[in-house]
């Protein structure tokens, strides 16, 4: 299983890019690193996917060096209702995954 | 297409009654995960049901239990509630045919112990 390292906090000011990094430095062949985010009192929602390299979408960027031991989630430009709880998550789609959410990275941004 | 649905939204129980909360997946995903929040505690994995079984569990007591229907929906079971159960208590649905995943989760019950 997994085991994943994050920031407890940080703060950004609006329009700047923020970077949000994750150890996880018994990754498994199989796992994946997903990102999750989490606004008060809702559930946690989807932002980003990826194995190996750099994936990106309409929200965020994910970076993963080749030894995979970590991650990097980029928001670009952020605004005020980016604040919010960042998790990162490794496993597969077997379970393993489940028991590694952890308190994540509160973000908040400063207008 | 409906995302995760929980019911209720909100309840409050006094010490020593049980509870149970029910969570119907988005359609045709087979997978259903248990997760208690709390703010000192973050979120913590209670326990998956796949396919109407048990496939994980967390390190939570046997006063939390769980279920899950042919048609994927399920329920989790708290007896003799204590001050601590009270917390937000998500569900999370996954396809869960691929090796990658993605959870989605619903809004929550928030669960309140007096």
């Amino acid at each position: 299983l997994a085991k994943t390292t994050q920031p407890i906090s940080m703060d950004s000011y609006e329009g700047q890019e923020v970077n949000i990094t994750c150890s996880h430095n018994n990754i498994a062949t199989n796992d994946y690193i997903t990102w999750y985010q989490q606004f008060p009192s809702q559930g946690p929602r989807f932002i980003i996917q990826g194995y190996k390299t750099k994936v990106t979408n309409e929200v965020a960027s994910l970076f993963i060096p080749a030894d995979r031991k970590s991650s990097t989630l980029s928001l670009p430009r952020v605004s005020l209702s980016d604040t919010a709880v960042y998790y990162c998550l490794v496993g597969d789609c077997y379970g393993n995954n489940r028991l590694a959410f952890g308190k994540g990275n509160q973000v908040v941004v400063i207008p | 297409k409906a995302g995760v649905t929980q019911t209720p939204r909100y309840l409050i129980k006094t010490r020593g009654q049980q509870v149970t909360l029910s969570c119907s997946p988005i359609s045709g995903h087979r997978s259903v995960s248990w997760y208690q929040q709390t703010p000192g505690q973050g979120l913590q994995f209670l326990f998956e049901y796949f396919s109407e079984t048990q496939r994980n569990k967390g390190n939570f007591p046997g006063r939390f239990s769980g279920r899950q229907f042919s048609n994927s929906r399920s329920e989790m079971n708290v007896s003799t509630l204590e001050l601590g159960d009270s917390a937000l208590y998500l569900c999370a649905s996954s396809l869960a045919i691929r090796r990658e995943e993605t959870q989605y989760f619903g809004p929550g019950t928030r669960l309140l112990v007096l």
